[in-house]
Formats: structure tokens, C-alpha cells, sequence
């Protein structure tokens, strides 16, 4: 079975700090997503990645930055916390080109005071 | 862009009772799946069902592609099986999904 696992469940940051959320996966994937979601908005797409050091902006990048120095582990910074990030973070992997098959971790709910 | 709707937006059933999940796109695709939202908010892949029927224990789909639609079954429902139920289908780009709004499925004792 993939295994796509996430640094924290819970998360409480305070406003200006910076947070890095990890994000790795065991099964070879070529491609990692972030996304995050909102109550009444869905599941947003942040950034994606297809490849090492590779990296494609989602829907709203903005506040955002990511890494992807090796294959298993993609991370999403926030370079400045602010209270509208308080949300629940998704990381996702899948096989190959194309959206087919997105597995899921656990996810981290971020507060930020 | 496609556009995703999910039906009904919530569904409270008893358990033991048998539901039928829509999920409507607006311009043909080459592929769709269905995910479940525990409670806890973990995301689980159901199917990848580009078209025809899959089954999986109490749970099947099936996809029209020339119909542009996507029925999710659950059979004899648990209170396992309560949380929300997404469809997405790919999007502009071949990497991204476009999701539905979810169906909300609470199953009671």
C-alpha cells in the first residue's frame, strides 16, 4: 500500500513566523501535491511538483513556497504565517503523468494566532 | 474550465440502508475518482473509474463518459461509512484535479 505521511497532525503557529510543513511518500511517485481546505470552499490546489526540484503553481500559490530536494519528500513553506492560513493541509502523491490515482496523508490542521 | 457537481450535498441514512451518490461534469474526461473524508480527515482513493462499473465489497461505481456522470453505490451502509464522498475529474492541466463540493453522508445506528 502507498504511504504518504505528514510531519504534524496539529500544528499552532503565531502570525509572522515561519512553517514547514513535510510531507513524504514511499512508493516511487513521480508527482506530490499540496493542497488546502476549507470549510465551503473545497480542496485547493497550492503547488505540484512532476519531478525533483521541479514545481508547478496551483490555483493559489500566493503566501506559499515549496521544496522538493528529493524524490520522496515535498515540503510547503510558509514564509510568513498569517491568520487566513489557518487550515487543514493536504499532501497527495501519484504514479506517472496525469492526475490518475492522488493517495492522500493524514493531513495537518494549522492554526495560526 | 470543467465544472464538477456532486449530489445530493447531504445525505443522513439509517444503517443498513443503501445510497446512491451523483457526481455530474460538464465536458467529457478521461478519467474520474471517487475519495472518502473520514471524520478525521483522512482522504482514501475509492476508484479510478475512467468508465464502466468497478466494485469494491459493499462499494461500487460506474461512469457514463457520454452521459458525463458517475454513480457511487454503498450497499447495507455502516456508521463506518459516514463522512464526505468527493468526485474529481483531471483538469486544464494533466497534473491537476477538479473536485466536486463533496456529498456529506452521515450514517446513524
Amino acid at each position: 500500500d502507498v504511504k504518504v505521511t505528514q510531519s504534524s497532525r496539529y500544528l499552532v503557529k503565531r502570525t509572522g513566523e515561519k512553517v514547514f510543513l513535510e510531507c513524504v511518500q514511499d512508493m516511487d511517485h513521480e508527482n506530490m501535491f499540496w493542497y488546502r481546505q476549507d470549510p465551503g470552499l473545497g480542496l485547493r490546489l497550492i503547488y505540484f511538483s512532476y519531478d525533483v526540484k521541479m514545481k508547478e503553481k496551483g490555483d493559489i500559490p500566493e503566501g506559499y513556497s515549496v521544496s522538493r530536494e528529493k524524490k520522496e519528500r515535498f515540503s510547503l513553506i510558509l514564509e510568513s504565517a498569517s491568520t487566513n492560513q489557518t487550515s487543514m493541509y493536504l499532501c497527495a502523491s501519484s504514479l506517472g503523468t496525469g492526475a490518475r490515482g492522488q493517495f492522500f496523508g493524514p493531513g495537518t490542521r494549522l492554526t495560526v494566532l | 474550465g470543467i465544472q464538477v457537481e456532486q449530489s445530493p450535498p447531504d445525505l443522513i441514512l439509517q444503517e443498513g440502508a443503501n445510497s446512491t451518490l451523483r457526481c455530474n461534469f460538464s465536458d467529457s474526461v478521461n478519467n474520474l475518482q471517487w475519495f472518502h473524508q473520514n471524520p478525521w480527515g483522512q482522504l482514501i482513493n475509492l476508484f479510478y473509474i475512467p468508465s464502466g462499473t468497478k466494485q469494491n465489497g459493499r462499494l461500487s461505481a460506474t461512469t457514463v463518459a457520454t452521459e458525463r456522470y458517475s454513480l457511487l453505490y454503498i450497499s447495507s451502509s455502516q456508521t463506518t461509512d459516514s463522512g464526505v464522498y468527493f468526485c474529481a475529474v483531471p483538469g486544464d492541466s494533466n497534473y491537476q484535479l477538479i473536485w466536486g463540493a463533496g456529498t456529506k453522508l452521515i450514517i446513524k445506528p
